[in-house]
């Protein structure tokens, strides 16, 4: 079955930078998506199709995908991007993945 | 505006079932594949079941494979997941999600809380 790995936790300053990292095999050949989902909420789209950004999500959100790896990249982070995140893909084999998780403490 | 309201969780014992329903509106809903995912408490997100926007899909988890149906009724613009043979392991938090054709889930549901349990 299809796995995407992505590190427990992350922690940053305000104002700096951020980076997620989803791995997977050949990743990089399937579109990638995020998600962000803050406590007691449901998950919010961030990015889409491996850098694109709905409407309404700051253009501090940032997103890439090449070769097995996927980053999302939240530059000058705020507190209120204090969250955890989950990059999504599909694959034939098991349908629709998503990754394990990252929270994105700022402090 | 798009929204997708759930309901129809709650406490139930291990082998019964439960139906959830998720009501859309806001958009054609005949137009879009729609999705159950599910979150267990303190743990990630899992994907359950899809119905093309047509009903003529289906496909399902491997952990829910035999016990879930998910289906839609087009007229009353609502999702539903009936849930037989109910296990600890299928309490969670469950969302309805809308696909968009592009590869991604861009609306979710509040979520209905489901909790297997004597």
């Amino acid at each position: 079955s299809y796995e995407l790995t992505q590190p427990p936790s992350v922690s940053v300053s305000p104002g700096q930078t951020a980076s997620i990292t989803c791995s997977g095999d050949k990743l990089g050949d399937k579109y990638v998506c995020w998600y962000q989902q803050k406590p007691g909420q449901s998950p919010v789209l961030v990015i889409y199709q491996d850098n694109k950004r709905p409407s309404g999500i700051p253009d501090r959100f940032f997103g890439s995908n090449s070769g097995n790896t996927a980053t999302l990249t939240i530059s000058g982070t705020h507190t209120m991007d204090e969250a955890d995140y989950y990059c999504q893909t599909w694959d034939s084999s098991t349908s629709y993945v998503f990754g394990t998780g990252t929270k994105v403490t700022v402090l | 505006q798009v929204q997708l309201v759930e309901s129809g969780g709650g406490v139930v014992q291990p082998g019964r079932s439960l139906r959830l329903s998720c009501a859309a509106s806001g958009f054609i809903f005949s137009s879009y594949d729609m999705h159950w995912v599910r979150q267990a408490p303190g743990k990630g997100l899992e994907w359950v079941a899809l119905i093309s926007y047509d009903g003529g899909k289906r496909y399902y988890a491997d952990s829910v494979k035999g016990r879930f149906t998910i289906s839609r009724d087009t007229s009353k613009n609502t999702l539903f997941l009936q849930m037989d043979s109910l296990r600890a392991e299928d309490t969670a938090m469950y969302y309805c999600a809308r696909y968009n054709s592009g590869n991604y889930f861009d609306y979710w549901g509040q979520g209905t809380l489901v909790t297997v349990s004597s």
